[in-house]
């Protein structure tokens, strides 16, 4: 089992369609969780972190974090084309020297 | 959060020579990383690098390939050696937040390998 699972997808959305963005991870005691965005030729981008249970919104992004079912997820309202990226998850067991865990990504692409 | 540049941009070596790749943040940061990522391959952890201590690196990494300088707070460097195609990679170094576990990027060293 890899310790953070994404779908490598494509996921294809229509614009302005919510893209539901999904990850699960296998340590138990991760504390931290984060999506970046990652456009190709480029280096990911932190986009959103969580680290308690439920709802955090940004903007179009709203993460959503189950510590019990170990479930991270990331939805994007309003899709835009310009939301088309590689959307990565990634987990810690916090600061100050633990490893970031980062999953393989989802390819998002959004259609005009 | 942090500015990250990161020289040379990208680079076309021979096989055999060895390539040394900066990183320098406008910022003092304690936790500094560096990553490999394949093409279509998410980030692969190389090592962590702590100004005044010894580079930290992950199984299937080792300092004789990748030495790792770390001399002050805002300046690393990544020394990719005795390069082979396999090699071939783009090269990210990261910092840590000093508020959280949150990393921030450099734009990376696409390295090619002939």
């Amino acid at each position: 089992q890899k310790e953070v699972e994404q779908n490598s997808g494509p996921l294809s959305v229509p614009e302005g369609a919510i893209a539901s963005l999904n990850c699960t991870y296998s340590d138990r005691v991760s504390q931290s969780f984060f999506w970046y965005r990652q456009y190709s030729g480029k280096s990911p981008e932190l986009i959103m972190s969580i680290y308690s249970n439920g709802d955090k919104e940004d903007g179009r992004f709203t993460a959503q974090l189950n510590k019990a079912s170990q479930y991270v997820s990331l939805l994007i309202r309003d899709s835009q084309p310009s939301d088309s990226a590689t959307y990565l998850c990634a987990v810690s067991r916090g600061t100050g020297g633990f490893k970031t865990i980062f999953g393989a990504g989802t390819r998002l692409f959004v259609k005009a | 959060s942090a500015v990250i540049s990161q020289k040379p941009s990208r680079d076309i070596c021979q096989r055999g020579t060895s390539l040394t790749i900066q990183c320098q943040v406008d910022s003092q940061v304690t936790m500094m990383f560096w990553y490999r990522q394949q093409p279509g391959q998410s980030l692969t952890l190389i090592a962590t690098a702590n100004q005044g201590s010894e580079a930290t690196y992950e199984s299937g990494f080792v300092i004789d390939k990748f030495p790792i300088s770390r001399p002050n707070l805002t300046f690393s460097t990544l020394t990719v050696s005795n390069m082979s195609p396999e090699d071939s990679s783009i090269y990210l170094c990261s910092v840590e937040s000093t508020s959280g576990a949150e990393q921030y990027f450099g734009p990376g060293t696409r390295l090619t390998v002939t």
